[in-house]
């Protein structure tokens, strides 16, 4: 089953905006990691943050954690074009066996020049 | 090098070919994974190897064959396939089998005719 769930589904915003994506996950983690694909392509990584943090910043991004609400939230500032792509969040569940990332649906962002 | 390369890009077959997806990256990461994506869905793991041996299969069809033939390969075998499987195969491979940062490749986007 989905542990993440990402949310809006779809995002549009014009060059220059703020983008907040906020996903939700039901157990505990040990980490939760923010990914982002462009159209039929292969995954990158974003940024990872730790169940013992609540903030980090990479670049553009920001990241958020809130254990309590088991939540987190990726803000992207000033949005360029080529920041259209889906971002995915992926949750290492706390008590599974290694290598057990799962991804949530996604919100597939749309930055209109 | 920090690449996962994954090859071909695009793959047509019958459902009675035999084919295989070869995957491989020069970064010395012990871990590697196979996962499966559905057009507008997220990525689901399928198997993982770790220090070359298969740690995970996620009921994967035995249709689905995997192997790793050494630290920086690995393959799927193919056989039989149905057009449910037609998807973006993508592989991905990190430092140790620790949940933490996963490098991906662009992916083979499969159909099934």
């Amino acid at each position: 089953s989905q542990q993440g769930e990402e949310d809006p589904q779809a995002l549009s915003i014009q060059e220059g905006e703020n983008a907040t994506m906020n996903c939700s996950y039901k157990t505990s983690i040990n980490n939760l990691q923010w990914y982002r694909q462009n159209s039929g392509r292969g995954l990158v990584h974003l940024i990872l943050i730790r169940s013992n943090e609540r903030e980090k910043h990479s670049g553009r991004l920001r990241v958020t954690l809130d254990t309590s609400k088991k939540s987190s939230s990726l803000l992207i500032t000033a949005s360029r074009a080529a920041d259209t792509a889906s971002y995915f969040c992926a949750t290492d569940l706390r008590g599974a066996g290694s290598y057990q990332l799962t991804f949530g649906k996604g919100t597939k962002l749309s930055v209109i020049p | 090098d920090t690449e996962v390369t994954q090859t071909p890009k695009h793959l047509v077959m019958g459902m009675t070919n035999k084919k295989s997806l070869k995957c491989e990256q020069h970064m010395g990461h012990r871990a590697m994974y196979w996962y499966k994506q559905k057009a507008k869905k997220p990525p689901e793991l399928m198997f993982v190897y770790s220090y070359e041996k298969l740690s995970i299969n996620e009921s994967v069809p035995s249709r689905f064959s995997p192997e790793c033939p050494n630290s920086s390969l690995l393959n799927l075998h193919l056989h039989a396939l149905q057009p449910e499987d037609s998807a973006l195969y993508l592989c991905a491979s990190s430092p140790s089998p620790r949940n933490e940062k996963l490098f991906f490749g662009s992916g083979t986007q499969l159909s099934v005719l």
